[in-house]
């Protein structure tokens, strides 16, 4: 079983949409939760990392962690045509970060 | 300011070649990882520097691997003797200090192994 699981989509949403996209984890060391946004061709960039359970918003962007059921989400409100991109999730023990395999987000005009 | 930087952004080799792909990282940060990604895959840890001192190493694959950072700068990632399956984006990314979340990464060098 991977520590991190990610469903890979791909996601297609018209603009406006809610989105929302989700990781699991099966390992309760995990610390961090982060989620980071990927263009194709170009590096991850983080959006938003989270440490306790709970909700934290930023802009349009809301990350939610469920410890008690080593559960993570991402909401996207008002998708834009720009937030086509894929999303990774990471966790970390220490300095080791864990990866999901990425969801492929296309937000159509 | 710069962002993490890599070069070269692209390689192409033949099988059995030795390569090197180099990493700037930002300016003042200590910290230094390098990952491998897959097609249609996350990023996987391969080793963590801090300072001038791999303080992990542990996802490195195998001994093929080897990376350094002699002045606890600019890293140099080094593969002996390539195989196809090493073709992939080699990342590598910087933060302020060791345990900080926020990972700052460059644009990766994709790799093809012929």
């Amino acid at each position: 079983q991977k520590e991190v699981e990610q469903d890979p989509g791909p996601l297609s949403v018209p603009e406006g949409a809610i989105v929302s996209l989700n990781c699991t984890y099966s390992n309760s060391a995990f610390q961090y939760f982060m989620w980071y946004r990927q263009y194709s061709r170009k590096g991850p960039e983080l959006l938003m990392y989270t440490y306790s359970s709970g909700n934290k918003e930023d802009g349009r962007f809301t990350a939610q962690v469920d410890k008690s059921s080593k559960y993570i989400s991402l909401f996207i409100r008002d998708s834009q045509p720009s937030d086509s991109a894929t999303y990774l999730c990471a966790m970390n023990t220490g300095n080791q970060f864990y990866f999901g395999t990425g969801t492929s987000l296309t937000v159509i005009p | 300011g710069a962002g993490v930087s890599q070069t070269p952004s692209n390689k192409v080799t033949e099988k059995g070649k030795y390569v090197e792909l180099r990493c700037d990282p930002i300016s003042g940060h200590t910290a230094l990882y390098w990952y491998r990604q897959s097609l249609g895959q996350g990023p996987e840890f391969l080793i963590y520097f801090q300072g001038t001192g791999a303080a992990d190493d542990s996802g490195l694959p195998n001994d093929r691997f080897f990376a350094v950072r002699p002045e606890g700068s600019v890293s140099t990632l080094k593969i002996q003797r390539t195989e196809r399956g090493d073709s992939a984006v080699y990342l590598c990314a910087s933060s302020l200090s060791p345990g900080a979340n926020e990972q700052f990464f460059g644009p990766g060098t994709r790799l093809t192994v012929l």
